[in-house]
């Protein structure tokens, strides 16, 4: 049974970077068949994917275009997990962050687990 | 980017009632469709992946189908634990995209 655990801070302040961390338990951060992604939440924008890594002989990262030039995942395969940053923060990424899990293709698999979210307020 | 549209947004039915979802994408994504359940202050949850298949552990009164981009959630009688938010999520290309969302309450 995979297991997803977040950490990181609950308020950010504007034009600051978010750190956020997802370890991984049940699966390796290295798998073959799994790829493994951040998900924001909030009532404006609803649920919106931001990007994810994984691994096929070597290290892939992608993002969602609106958060592409700001954001990075990086995975940390002797921790077994992987982190989110997110520089210039401002009070529109006030969310609920989620790290999971995608299973059965990188890109046309599901969201299989899900971490405990995080609800971070970008505010001074 | 896909954009994927759920109706209706709200709805309100008794317990046994049988309960439907459509998700619309604003172009084919074959069979690439998974649906979710979200209940207050909690993480989504898988039900459906692949348009049709049903999630280990999910009870068999969940079913889904359609291809190309009209997609159903159907709910075959209503329990009260079914209470929550469902969410279709497109997984045919990158970005990832998810629909509004279908609030459903329990009369």
């Amino acid at each position: 049974q995979v297991q997803l655990q977040q950490s990181g801070p609950g308020l950010v302040k504007p034009s600051q970077t978010l750190s956020l961390t997802c370890v991984i338990s049940g699966d390796s951060v290295s798998s073959n068949s799994a790829a493994w992604n951040w998900v924001r939440q909030s009532p404006s924008r609803g649920l919106e994917w931001l990007g994810r890594t994984f691994y096929r002989s070597k290290w892939y990262s992608d993002y969602d275009p609106s958060v592409k030039s700001r954001m990075t995942i990086t995975p940390d395969t002797s921790k077994n997990q992987f982190s989110l940053q997110m520089n210039s923060m401002t009070p529109e990424d006030t969310a609920v962050y989620f790290c999971a899990r995608v299973i059965g293709g990188y890109t046309s698999g599901w969201f299989d687990s899900w971490g405990q979210g995080t609800l971070v307020t970008v505010s001074s | 980017d896909i954009q994927m549209t759920q109706s209706p947004s709200s709805l309100s039915a008794s317990v046994g009632d049988r309960v439907t979802i459509t998700c619309r994408a604003s172009r084919s994504i074959s069979g690439y469709l998974n649906w979710y359940q979200q209940r207050p202050g909690k993480a989504p949850h898988l039900l459906i992946y692949t348009s049709f298949n049903l999630q280990s552990g999910v009870p068999s009164r969940f079913s889904g189908g359609g291809s190309g981009t009209y997609f159903t959630l159907t709910i075959s009688s209503l329990q009260p634990e079914d209470l929550g938010t469902y969410y279709c999520q497109q997984s045919y290309s990158a970005p990832l995209t998810f629909g509004g969302g279908t609030k459903v309450e329990i009369k």
